[in-house]
């Protein structure tokens, strides 16, 4: 079974802060895909990132980074220099082989709230 | 913007009714998955339309259905509701199913309540 925790339900930071949303997940395929949602307060879903199980690089976009470590299954994501327009409901979700990738499995989301 | 439009944005309806949501893809893509995001379950994946034809089911109710037609817009209906029908449905679409994963882009969603 594929399973995704987000066990930080909320955080609060002040504008500027760092901040690092934690994501372990547990699967048994050895070919997985791991992805980043954002959903702020609109409601969309917004695509933020996606990883294949087989490339471990740490990726940086602006402000944004994730760290992807199999050994410990987390995929963790950090905003650097926190804004007030991060603020949102932030989603972990896995898709893997054995569900012929069709299907995205989510974690309970972390909602960030970034205050001035 | 996703480039993936859903209709209608809300919908407020009564028990036992039935509904009809409505999901157009980006252009190009064939795939188009539903999704349920409610308070309880969290989100949850219903079922995966690929060119026309079901290609996956999670956990969607026996009073559901869905279907993709030529155009490749899918639609997903609902009846007999009840109560703990109200949600936010997400409608995705991606270009590829065939050769392994391709990114699911979301639809601004339709929130349903039933009164």
């Amino acid at each position: 079974a594929q399973k995704v925790t987000q066990a930080q339900t909320e955080i609060s930071v002040v504008e500027k802060e760092d901040v690092t949303l934690d994501c372990v997940y547990e699967t048994r395929d050895t070919t997985y895909y791991l992805f980043w949602y954002k959903q702020p307060p609109s409601g969309e879903l917004v695509f933020l990132i996606r990883r294949n199980s087989f490339d471990e690089q740490n990726e940086i976009s602006g402000r944004y980074s994730w760290n992807f470590q199999k050994s410990t299954s987390s995929f963790n994501f950090t905003i650097t220099a926190s804004q007030v327009v991060d603020s949102a409901v932030y989603f972990c979700a896995l898709s893997g082989m054995n569900t012929g990738f069709q299907k995205l499995v989510f974690g309970t989301g972390t909602r960030l709230l970034v205050s001035p | 913007d996703s480039g993936v439009t859903q209709t209608p944005k809300h919908l407020i309806t009564a028990t036992g009714q039935r509904v009809t949501l409505r999901c157009s893809p980006r252009s190009g893509d064939l795939s188009v998955y539903w999704y349920q995001q409610s308070l309880d379950q969290g989100l949850q994946f219903l079922i995966h339309y690929y060119n026309g034809e079901e290609r996956a089911k999670g956990n969607i109710l026996e009073r559901f259905s869905a279907q993709q037609f030529p155009d490749l817009h899918s639609e997903l209906n609902l009846s007999s509701l009840e109560l703990g029908d109200s949600a936010l449905y997400f409608c995705a679409s991606s270009s590829e199913v065939l050769a392994g994963v391709d990114t699911q882009y979301f639809g601004p969603g339709t929130r349903l309540t039933v009164l």
